[in-house]
């Protein structure tokens, strides 16, 4: 089992539309997490960071986690055709200190 | 401007030699890190620093090479031993250990090594 899992995707959504991206991790006591966001051939961008249960909202972009089934996901209201992009989930077992895990990507495809 | 930076963008490595790749920040950023990228793939750590003078191995780290000996600057050499070292390598920055912030990491634009 790889530690962090994404959607294998591809994703299509059309636009205007919600698009979820999924996310879970092995390690039970993983305390931070990140989605990042990386169009071809391009290096990837933080998005999103959360730390706590719940839902962290940022413009049209919402992370959710939820620790106690070990999954951390995304959503993007009223997605863009500038939206589509391979996302990448990243999970850290502190909060101030050592390495992420990084899962494979899920790649989202706006249709306009 | 802050930022990371990456050199070459592009660069072609014949069988048996040795590459070293560059890799610099001006955010005053303590952790430094390397990434290997394959098509269609995930990051995969290679190595990474959170401080100066000192490195851990990351997943991956055989074939590879890094050195730490300012805090801005965070090379790294594809050696020879390195069978299949085509792919995109990206390297990446955080802020102070200890910050609730840590692991948020800055990208660099990454450097594509090719084989020939």
């Amino acid at each position: 089992q790889k530690e962090v899992e994404q959607n294998s995707g591809p994703l299509s959504v059309p636009e205007g539309a919600i698009a979820s991206l999924n996310c879970t991790y092995s390690d039970r006591v993983s305390q931070s997490f990140f989605w990042y966001r990386q169009y071809s051939g391009k290096s990837p961008e933080l998005i999103m960071s959360i730390y706590s249960n719940g839902d962290k909202e940022d413009g049209r972009f919402t992370a959710q986690l939820n620790k106690a089934s070990q999954y951390v996901s995304l959503l993007i209201r009223d997605s863009q055709p500038s939206d589509s992009a391979t996302y990448l989930c990243a999970v850290n077992l502190y909060t101030n200190a050592g390495k992420s895990t990084f899962g494979d990507g899920t790649t989202l495809t706006v249709k306009p | 401007d802050g930022g990371i930076t990456q050199s070459p963008k592009y660069l072609f490595r014949k069988e048996g030699q040795n590459v070293t790749l560059s890799c610099e920040q001006n955010l005053n950023h303590d952790a430094m890190y390397w990434y290997r990228q394959d098509p269609g793939q995930g990051l995969r750590l290679i190595y990474y620093s959170q401080i100066v003078n000192d490195f851990q191995k990351g997943d991956i780290a055989e074939g590879y090479s890094v050195s730490r000996e300012k805090k801005e600057s965070f090379p790294l050499t594809v050696t020879s031993a390195q069978k299949n070292p085509t792919a995109f390598y990206l390297c990446a920055s955080s802020i102070a250990s200890g910050s609730s912030s840590y692991n948020e990491q800055f990208f660099g634009p990454g450097t594509r090594l090719t084989v020939l």
